[in-house]
């Protein structure tokens, strides 16, 4: 299994609205991220977790709250978005966080509008 | 700082052409990793090809080859033969030490039969 599962593949939420997005691997892989992409760009790194824990938090508004459950879920909890959070959200997992042996398989992303 | 640079926003072929996709960049690290990677209409991003900065070998798989080249701090991604599956956004991307990507702006790739 060399997949990376997102759920829901779309979510439409209002401003006042609390939603999470979901993130599943069962590779055995022990880094976990979540990347943010507009429309027309390269994807944004947001989160890394690092055996579970959280280990890079690229200056995120703390309305994205990531949290790591166990070593095979990855979740981003939503509150009081704005409209132009609307984005792909894309998750992927890696062996580790080093480069050295590793490649990042991502997900198919949740593509979010936020109204 | 580290960048790359995917001066083509946008190529259009007809299938069966060849096309090359440009990537430059640049990082003051001496240990580097280069990715590409293809993103369908769907939305994943799907990994093709990771090299890193002591290996200039260049590589072939199947259509798909990538020329690795340390003096002009490129990494060019060539398809053989388009074929429309082909068509998709696909980025390079550079990691260093601690695994961050930085993502080149991505070039679409348009495959007409």
């Amino acid at each position: 299994d060399t997949e990376v599962t997102q759920t829901p593949k779309h979510l439409v939420m209002g401003m006042t609205n609390k939603k999470s997005l979901k993130c599943e691997q069962h590779m055995g892989h022990r880094a976990m991220y979540w990347y943010k992409q507009k429309a027309k760009k390269p994807p944004e790194l947001m989160f890394v977790y690092s055996y579970e824990k959280l280990s890079i938090n690229e200056s995120v508004p703390s309305r994205f709250s990531p949290e790591c459950p166990n070593s095979s879920l990855l979740n981003l909890h939503l509150h009081a978005l704005q409209p132009e959070d609307s984005a792909l959200y894309l998750c992927a997992s890696s062996q580790d966080t080093g480069l050295r042996d590793t490649e990042a398989f991502f997900g198919q992303g949740t593509r979010l509008t936020v109204v | 700082a580290q960048k790359v640079t995917q001066a083509q926003t946008e190529i259009s072929v007809v299938e069966k052409e060849d096309v090359t996709l440009d990537c430059v960049y640049e990082t003051r690290d001496t240990t580097y990793y280069l990715f590409w990677y293809k993103q369908p209409p769907s939305g994943e991003l799907v990994f093709l090809i990771r090299r890193n900065s002591f290996d200039e070998q260049n590589e072939i798989s199947g259509r798909y080859s990538w020329n690795f080249q340390k003096s002009t701090s490129s990494f060019n991604f060539t398809i053989t033969a388009s074929q429309v599956v082909d068509s998709a956004v696909y980025f390079c991307a550079l990691g260093t030490g601690y695994s961050t990507l930085t993502f080149g702006k991505g070039t679409m790739l348009l495959v007409s039969p």
